[in-house]
């Protein structure tokens, strides 16, 4: 069964304390993106990563940290410098992020709520 | 930077009934996509258009690329429930997939 899986759905957590969402993919996709999704709003990149070991910053990518030390995984790190973190945060991923056709595959999401 | 726009926000339709709805980008696009996300769920792949003036059908869905690959329109005709949900596209510049804030439709049976 291939997709992406991000864990937990929901998650609550204190202000001040950072908080990591996971991402993993088994479709052997090259590059994982992470957005945020706010009421009202389009989706926001938050950073993307085209290869191991390497990732780069999006359009907010503030208040936020990512590492990508294998192909299947991309954990977002929500830290507590990010001033307005509840949000619908959406993991995806692409075959290939430099081609023509590079439709976005999306994980189920992980809401968080800041308390 | 890019920016895409989206209208209208919300579109309510009465069962049977078609409308549409419009992106506009800044900038030219390399690709434009339409994602669709049903409530409580996530964006899920419909279609890419790539040539000026492109048009693509899918059953009730019909997909416009602008001849200055600046603007796409997405055309449903004869609305039914399972159309709910929120339409976003999204443009591809310089290999940066920009989202529009989407079109959410709902459906008056």
């Amino acid at each position: 069964d291939g997709g992406i899986t991000q864990s937990p759905k929901y998650l609550f957590r204190k202000e001040g304390q950072n908080v990591t969402l996971s991402c993993e993919q088994n479709l052997n996709h090259d590059a994982m993106y992470w957005y945020r999704q706010d009421p009202g709003q389009g989706l926001r990149l938050i950073y993307y990563s085209q290869i191991v070991n390497d990732f780069q910053k999006g359009d907010i990518a503030e208040g936020y940290s990512v590492s990508r030390e294998k192909k299947e995984s991309f954990p977002l790190t929500v830290t507590s410098a990010q001033k307005n973190p509840t949000a619908f945060y959406l993991c995806a991923s692409s075959i290939e992020r430099r081609t023509a056709y590079n439709e976005q595959f999306f994980g189920p999401g992980t809401r968080l709520t800041v308390l | 930077g890019q920016q895409v726009m989206q209208i209208p926000q919300y579109q309510h339709v009465q069962e049977g009934e078609d409308f549409t709805t419009y992106c506009n980008s800044s900038t030219t696009l390399s690709n434009i996509q339409w994602y669709k996300q049903r409530p409580g769920g996530h964006p899920v792949f419909l279609i890419q258009l790539v040539k000026s003036g492109e048009v693509k059908k899918q059953k009730r869905l019909t997909f416009q690329f602008g001849e200055a690959k600046k603007n796409s329109s997405l055309h449903i005709t004869a609305t039914q429930t399972t159309d709910v949900g929120t339409y976003f596209c999204a443009g591809l510049n310089d290999y940066k997939l920009s989202f529009g804030a989407g079109t959410t439709v709902t459906v008056r049976a």
